[in-house]
């Protein structure tokens, strides 16, 4: 069976601190998905990566970076220099990888909901 | 701008009636579309797969008889809620893949039966 698994439920740090969001997946798919999500108090899902199972190279988009191990089933994200912006909730998710390179559907982490204080 | 959009944002009924909620695909077709519900404070759980011209497929322990799936055309899916009551109260969120396989989300519906 497929899970994701965001042990941190809540996080708070003051602003310009670093902060990494944990991720930890099991599949038995050789071949999957894997996603983060941000989710403002306004409820739409706001796309940050996907990253593909086969390519485990980190991954850095201005403040954000993304450290995926396959050795440990974890896809962590990290966000330099926080702002208060980045308040929200994150959620990791992981999908199967279908033939041709389709997604299933997602399965999401319960999700981590970061406070960034000024 | 956005791919997908869903109607209404938000809505309001009394327990006991009934709910259409509509996903399009703006910018493609889709042939496969997704729907998931969030309670307040959790997690999005999948409900059911829509697939254009045939049934619905529902996850365990959705009650397909409450919640109707009609994915009539390659661009609309809805999602009927019938005989609701304020346990349905959620958040429904529906989601598309395109022929790119990029997976998006619409900006979802929360439902409140009063």
């Amino acid at each position: 069976a497929q899970k994701v698994t965001q042990a941190q439920t809540e996080i708070s740090v003051v602003e310009k601190e670093d902060v990494t969001l944990d991720c930890v997946y099991e599949t038995r798919d050789t071949t999957y998905y894997l996603f983060w999500y941000k989710q403002p108090p306004s409820g739409e899902l706001v796309f940050l990566i996907r990253r593909n199972s086969f390519d485990e190279q980190n991954e850095i988009s201005g403040r954000y970076s993304w450290n995926f191990q396959k050795s440990t089933s974890s896809f962590n994200f990290t966000i330099t220099a926080s702002q208060v912006v980045d308040s929200a909730v994150y959620f990791c998710a992981l999908s199967e990888r279908r033939y041709g390179g389709s997604q299933g559907n997602l399965i999401f982490g319960k999700g981590t909901k970061l406070s960034v204080k000024p | 701008g956005a791919v997908v959009s869903q109607h209404p944002s938000r809505v309001i009924c009394k327990s006991g009636t009934s709910v259409k909620i509509e996903c399009r695909s703006l910018d493609f077709q889709a042939t496969t579309m997704f729907w998931y519900r969030q309670f307040p404070k959790q997690s999005l759980m999948l409900m059911a797969t829509s697939n254009e011209g045939s049934k619905a497929t529902y996850e365990q322990g959705v009650e397909k008889d409450k919640f109707l799936i009609n994915h009539a055309s390659l661009t609309l899916s809805t999602l009927t809620v019938t005989s609701a009551h304020p346990e349905d109260s959620s958040f429904y969120i529906c989601s598309v893949v395109a022929a790119n396989y990029e997976q998006y989300f619409g900006p979802g519906t929360r439902l409140t039966v009063t």
